[in-house]
């Protein structure tokens, strides 16, 4: 079945350091992918998506890349904050699934001023 | 736009007892998801609700069910609780169901004793 999987955490970096975040997928179809962010205490926040191969989602500061040869989807940020300190979740959604997120075990983001 | 809410935010159950939970969909989403998150587990899909009808679901026991009102929100209900059911329990909502994008709310956070 259809999958994710996410570098494990935690990632703790200084402020203003760059940040990537490894995400790969399996999947029969032609997925959507997704990053979602879970500040402490909150629910999921959309962070950023992408719908077809070679797409660039962006948000924030923050980017990813649709990756089909390579089946990846790697969150980068050229800066980080310690505001950005939180849990980040890779996701797909595949039609062929329905419209239920997988979803990655989540990483870790620890950033020190 | 008020986004999605769920009720009660915190919840505290006896292990055998049965809870109900409360999802609202952002204002016009017709499609609702419930997703269970454990430390263990991660997130993991419950299932998808839309104009009523359940559409998809996970792999969870006939313990845990749902429904949709005609106003879109959500109910979801665990009967005979176990320890292991204590979880956060996050509700999405979607615009349509052709919508990969989901919209999640806060979480009810369930705890079993």
């Amino acid at each position: 079945g259809d999958s994710v999987t996410q570098m494990e955490g935690p990632v703790t970096l200084s402020e203003e350091a760059f940040l990537t975040i490894n995400c790969t997928y399996t999947a029969t179809g032609y997925p959507s992918l997704f990053w979602y962010v879970q500040y402490p205490g909150e629910g999921l926040q959309l962070l950023l998506k992408a719908t077809k191969a070679d797409d660039k989602g962006s948000n924030k500061g923050f980017e990813a890349t649709y990756r089909k040869e390579t089946t990846s989807f790697h969150l980068e940020k050229g800066s980080v904050q310690v505001s950005d300190s939180a849990v980040y979740f890779c996701a797909l959604s595949d039609q062929q699934a329905g419209t239920a997120l997988i979803f990655g075990k989540g990483t870790t983001l620890s950033v020190s001023s | 736009k008020a986004g999605v809410t769920q009720t009660p935010r915190y919840l505290i159950k006896t292990r055998g007892q049965q809870v109900t939970l409360s999802c609202s969909p952002i204002s016009g989403h017709r499609s609702v998801s419930w997703y269970q998150q454990t430390p263990g587990q991660g997130l993991q899909f419950l299932f998808e609700y839309f104009s009523e009808t359940q559409r998809n679901k996970g792999n969870f026991p006939g313990r845990f069910s749902g429904r949709q009102f005609s106003n879109s929100r959500s109910e979801m209900n665990v009967s005979t609780l176990e320890l292991g059911d204590s979880a956060l329990y996050l509700c999405a909502s979607s615009q349509t169901q052709q919508s990969y994008e989901q919209y999640f709310g806060p979480g009810t956070r369930l705890t079993v004793t």
